[in-house]
């Protein structure tokens, strides 16, 4: 089954604008990650959510986690051109014993000045 | 800020030749993880090292892949004889405990023709 799937798949908004992605996954986790990618570069950790915690704040990013549901958010408020990147979360499940992520396809963000 | 590198940032071989790609995790981290991400596909995980031994590894990483942690501050991902579908970015990341955040590298583009 596929762990970690991102939506939307693509997203394009204004400078100013709000970015919301949503991912979900089936198993149960340890933590959740998100990470982005600007292209063809290294994957940047942006929060971790660990599986006992519904909301985390870092900066201009507002990260969700809903484990009756499964899923998890990244909120990017007041967006710029420079959050043009890909996102992907990442999930550590609970029945991985050495910490291994299962990533998504990801969320590729361009937003526009 | 302690980062993670990766040297090279690209290499280009020859199909069959050997290839030696090299990361220097964060310092005071003990688990150490390779990743490969192929052009336009998801991050896939390779191998998770802990106590200078592989603790898990994918399907991916058969007995062309091998790891090894020589002097305590590198960590090298070996390919023996590569082949064209070798070629993908390959991401070393690190975490100084399970349950944290885990911290990628810039990537080795690695081109195999």
């Amino acid at each position: 089954s596929q762990q970690g799937e991102e939506d939307p798949q693509a997203l394009s908004i204004q400078e100013g604008e709000n970015a919301t992605m949503n991912c979900s996954y089936k198993t149960s986790i340890n933590n959740l990650q998100w990470y982005r990618q600007n292209s063809g570069r290294g994957l940047v950790h942006l929060i971790l959510i660990r599986s006992n915690e519904r909301e985390k704040h870092s900066g201009r990013l507002r990260v969700t986690l809903d484990t009756s549901k499964k899923s998890s958010s990244l909120l990017i408020t007041a967006s710029r051109a420079a959050d043009t990147a890909s996102y992907f979360c990442a999930t550590e499940m609970t029945t991985d014993s050495w910490g291994k992520f299962q990533f998504g396809a990801g969320t590729q963000v361009v937003v526009t000045p | 800020e302690p980062e993670v590198t990766q040297t090279p940032s690209h290499q280009v071989t020859q199909m069959g030749q050997e290839v030696i790609l090299r990361c220097v995790p964060i310092s005071n981290h003990l688990y150490f993880y390779w990743y490969r991400q192929i052009l336009g596909q998801k991050v896939e995980f390779l191998v998770s090292f802990y106590n200078n031994e592989i603790s898990e590894k994918s399907e991916i990483f058969d007995d062309q892949f091998s790891v090894e942690r020589p002097d305590g501050s590198n960590f090298t991902l070996k390919i023996r004889s590569t082949k064209l579908e070798d070629s993908a970015m390959y991401f070393c990341a690190s975490r100084d405990n399970l349950n944290t955040e885990a911290f990628f590298g810039q990537g080795t583009r690695l081109t195999v023709v």
